[in-house]
């Protein structure tokens, strides 16, 4: 079956940096994305990796290793509005987007 | 302003109703998705549509029927609402089905009893 495994929770301090994982198993790769999630609200675009290595933008980066089936998103200077559930997605080989759960982030001051 | 519209915002409707969810994007883009999202898991595609007068089953099909007479338009039809299918549903759109940005409405919120 497929699969995307992301952290439920994670806990971060106001100005530090985080790193949320994100390991998959799908058949077939097409592009992974990150996605924002701010409570009650729709998901939002914040990056799309199809080759190995780092995408910066701005504050965010995001990595993907296709070999070892793993990406990871980077937040920077945290701030308090980057408080949100951030989903991992890879599209398979019939070009569906497979989601995971999403990862929950709380930003304490 | 260009985007994506989902109508209705929320509803509550009684088992064994038959229920529309609208939506309608002017972005001009070919592909058109329908998700639903449930608490503690990731969202799941129900039907999706390549481009005009095509659709396709997703990950979650049953109970669920879509059309997409034009470009703009890609309604979600419950034919005979369960409780099971409470949940918010998404409707999204791509410029095409390969590789490239979803844009997300802003959901619809449905509460089956």
């Amino acid at each position: 079956g497929q699969n995307i495994d992301q952290p439920t929770e994670m806990t971060a301090t106001e100005g530090a940096i985080v790193q949320i994982n994100c390991t998959y198993q799908t058949s077939g790769f097409n592009g992974l994305f990150w996605y924002q999630q701010h409570a009650g609200e729709a998901p939002t675009f914040l990056s799309y990796n199809v080759l190995d290595g780092l995408e910066e933008k701005g504050r965010f980066s995001s990595f993907l290793s296709r070999s070892k089936g793993y990406s990871y998103l980077l937040l920077k200077e945290l701030q308090m509005k980057d408080s949100a559930s951030y989903l991992c997605a890879v599209m398979d080989s019939n070009y569906q987007l497979i989601w995971g759960a999403g990862t929950k982030l709380i930003i304490k001051p | 302003i260009a985007g994506i519209t989902q109508a209705p915002t929320s509803q509550i409707l009684a088992a064994g109703r038959r229920m529309t969810l609208r939506c309608t994007q002017d972005m001009r883009h070919n592909a058109m998705y329908w998700y639903r999202q449930d608490l503690g898991l990731g969202l799941r595609l129900i039907h999706y549509s390549n481009t005009a007068g095509t659709t396709g089953k997703g990950e979650v099909p049953d109970g669920y029927s879509v059309s997409r007479a034009n470009t703009d338009d890609f309604p979600l039809t419950l034919a005979s609402a369960v409780p099971s299918q409470t949940s918010v549903y998404f409707c999204a759109s791509s410029r095409r089905l390969v590789g490239e940005t979803q844009y997300f409405g802003p959901g619809t919120r449905l509460l089956v009893l």
